[in-house]
Parts: C-alpha cells; structure tokens; sequence
C-alpha cells in the first residue's frame, strides 16, 4: 500500500540542540499531519498543514507543506528532555479523507 | 470531556480465545478507526467508520470484526487471538470530512500466548 518515507529514523541529541526530521511520498498529498507519541501513551497531533508552502508553528515546533506536495517537514527548536519520543508524520493521499498514510516514524532520545 | 477511552489497558489472552476492545468517545466524532502498532511496522489501519451503522476494512483486517451501532462506540472483536495478534491497539476518532486531526486513546496492550 501506500507508504511515506520518514527519516531519520531515530536520533540521539543533546538537550538545546535544534532538530530536524522528514517525509517524503512519491505521490501527492493534499495533508500533512504531525504526531508526538510519549512512551505508553497514544499519540498526539502535534501541527496539521492543509496548502501546498504552508509554514506553521507551535511553541518551538515548525513544520512545512512541500511546495509539491509530495514532503513535509518538523522542526523542533532548542531540545528539551521532554521532546523525548516517537514523532510520526501522517498524509491524506489522492482524494480519499477517509483514512491517513502513516510514516513508520523518527524515534528522538535527549540527552540532559 | 474524556476524550476516546479504551479498555482494558492491558490483557493477556490465549491463543484461540476471543475477546472485545472496547472504544468510546465523548467528542460527537463521525470518524473512528483501529490501528494496531508493532516494533518498526508503525500504526496499520485495521477496520474504520465514517459513521454509526458504516464500517470498512483497513489494510490488516483478518482475524478482526466491528460493529458500529452507536456514535460513541466502535468495538473490536478479536474471533480466536493468535500469537500474531500480540500488538499494542488504539482507537482514534475525528470530527469529519473536513476534521483530520485523529484524537487517539492511551491504547490496549494484548499478549496472546
């Protein structure tokens, strides 16, 4: 089926730096969701784009909407040890709004 | 407001057992699904509905069934657990059409032995 390519799949940071993860789709999407996962926990949307170049932030995450279409990007800004978690990205391919495509996610560890 | 509870959070079963997951939310949401979450697999779709009395297979649907009688609740009915089924389960739901953002609950955790 279809599938979205996240990467990194994991990284191991220090606390204070900045971060920076993707997802990349040979096909086009018309959204782009991200989610946090905290350990045991199901997870939480983070920021959703809906056009094409759209940048939007919450607190010190940014994210963008490719402008093709087919990407997006999370940035995190100045790591906190509670960023800790599995951050996945999610689309809504074609013209179907009725189930989402998942990343297999990018799984962050901060070092203190 | 609860949000989407599930339960029970954890369940052991035996292998050829059947038992329910059950799922409610108290947001009025037309959308809900199943997904289940493996080591490196992500969240795969099981079964889902846009409404009450409307469901459909997701991309692994064997060995589960649901029903959707009421808006609140989606059920997940395992026929007879198999060691493959052991999984971490989580119902999400959303507004709607234009309500993409999924809310999801804390999940199951099911060992099947």
């Amino acid at each position: 089926g279809q599938q979205l390519n996240q990467s990194p799949q994991s990284m191991f940071i220090q606390e204070g730096e900045d971060v920076s993860m993707n997802c990349t789709s040979s096909s086009i999407f018309n959204t782009w969701l991200w989610y946090k996962q905290d350990p045991g926990e199901g997870p939480v949307l983070l920021i959703a784009l809906y056009k094409a170049g759209e940048l939007t932030s919450n607190g010190r995450l940014t994210a963008q909407f490719g402008i093709t279409r087919k990407d997006s990007f999370l940035n995190i800004s100045a790591s906190i040890p509670s960023d800790v978690g599995i951050y996945f990205c999610a689309g809504l391919f074609g013209g179907n709004n009725r189930k989402l495509i998942w990343g297999l996610g990018t799984s962050l560890a901060v070092n203190p | 407001n609860a949000g989407v509870t599930q339960t029970p959070k954890f369940q052991v079963l035996k292998t050829g057992q059947s038992m329910t997951l059950q799922c409610a939310q108290d947001m009025n949401h037309e959308y809900m699904s199943w997904y289940r979450q493996d080591p490196g697999m992500g969240l795969r779709l099981i079964h889902y509905s846009v409404g009450a009395g409307i469901t459909d297979q997701g991309e692994v649907p064997n060995g589960y069934n649901v029903s959707r009688s009421t808006t609140e609740d989606f059920p997940l009915r395992l026929l007879s657990a198999a060691p493959s089924q052991t999984s971490v389960y989580f119902c999400a739901s959303r507004r709607g059409r234009t309500g993409y953002g999924y809310t999801f609950g804390s999940g199951t955790r099911l060992t099947v032995v």
